[in-house]
């Protein structure tokens, strides 16, 4: 059974420190996965989007990495901003099926 | 970027009403439609996958009678509650995806609350 899970569920932090977001998944076989941004009562918006061959992309503050063996993606996010506070999804996508399997998220929370 | 427009962003109607959530790709060709339903502090899950004039494919548990889909046009996709309940309270989302290269972009409107009294 294709399975996302993510790490941790939640998160608290101070403005201005970094932290990483962890995304571990059973798809198979892998087509790509991304990792989306959804702030409270609005529809996700993507970050970053990876291929089996990638293993890191950038998208501003935003750095996604990924370990296509161990099945192990990670989402860095630096100098973090009050806006940063929101739930990020990682999503994967099997090759050759239409439909994603989706994580439940971590709920992010930067604190003042 | 490609925008994925949903309306309206919040409903209220009462128990039994029916209610239609609209999903338009703006400035491209959607060759699939999917909505969504997410509870608080819940993930996304998805409840039927539409494709441009052919029957919406739903999930397990999804009820196709009380959630009809209809995916008229490749930029068009609407869902009706039918006779809604309490218990279909929730936030609706749609996305719908434009194929491009191996990577399908998958675009996500900015979603439908949803209230029944």
């Amino acid at each position: 059974k294709n399975q996302v899970e993510q790490s941790p569920q939640s998160l608290i932090i101070l403005e201005g420190k970094n932290c990483t977001l962890q995304c571990n998944y059973t798809v198979s076989p892998f087509s790509n996965l991304r990792w989306y941004k959804q702030d409270t009562g609005r529809g996700p918006v993507s970050l970053t989007i990876m291929t089996f061959s990638e293993n890191t992309k950038s998208n501003g503050r935003y750095t996604a990495t990924l370990d296509a063996d161990t099945k192990q993606s990670s989402l860095h996010i630096t100098a973090s901003q009050l806006s940063d506070s929101a739930s990020y999804i990682c999503v994967v996508s099997a090759r050759g099926y239409s439909t994603l399997t989706f994580g439940k998220g971590t709920m992010l929370l930067v604190s003042p | 970027g490609a925008v994925v427009s949903q309306h309206p962003s919040r409903v209220i109607c009462k128990s039994g009403t029916s209610v239609k959530i609209e999903c338009r790709s703006l400035d491209f060709q959607a060759t699939t439609m999917f909505w969504y339903r997410q509870f608080p502090k819940q993930s996304l899950m998805l409840m039927a996958t539409s494709n441009e004039g052919s029957k919406a494919t739903y999930e397990q548990g999804v009820e196709k009678d009380k959630f009809l889909i209809n995916h008229a046009s490749l930029t068009l996709s609407t869902l009706t509650v039918t006779s809604a309940h309490p218990e279909d309270s929730s936030f609706y989302i749609c996305s719908a995806r434009r194929a491009r290269d191996h990577n399908e972009k998958l675009f996500f409107g900015s979603g439908t609350q949803l209230s029944v009294l």
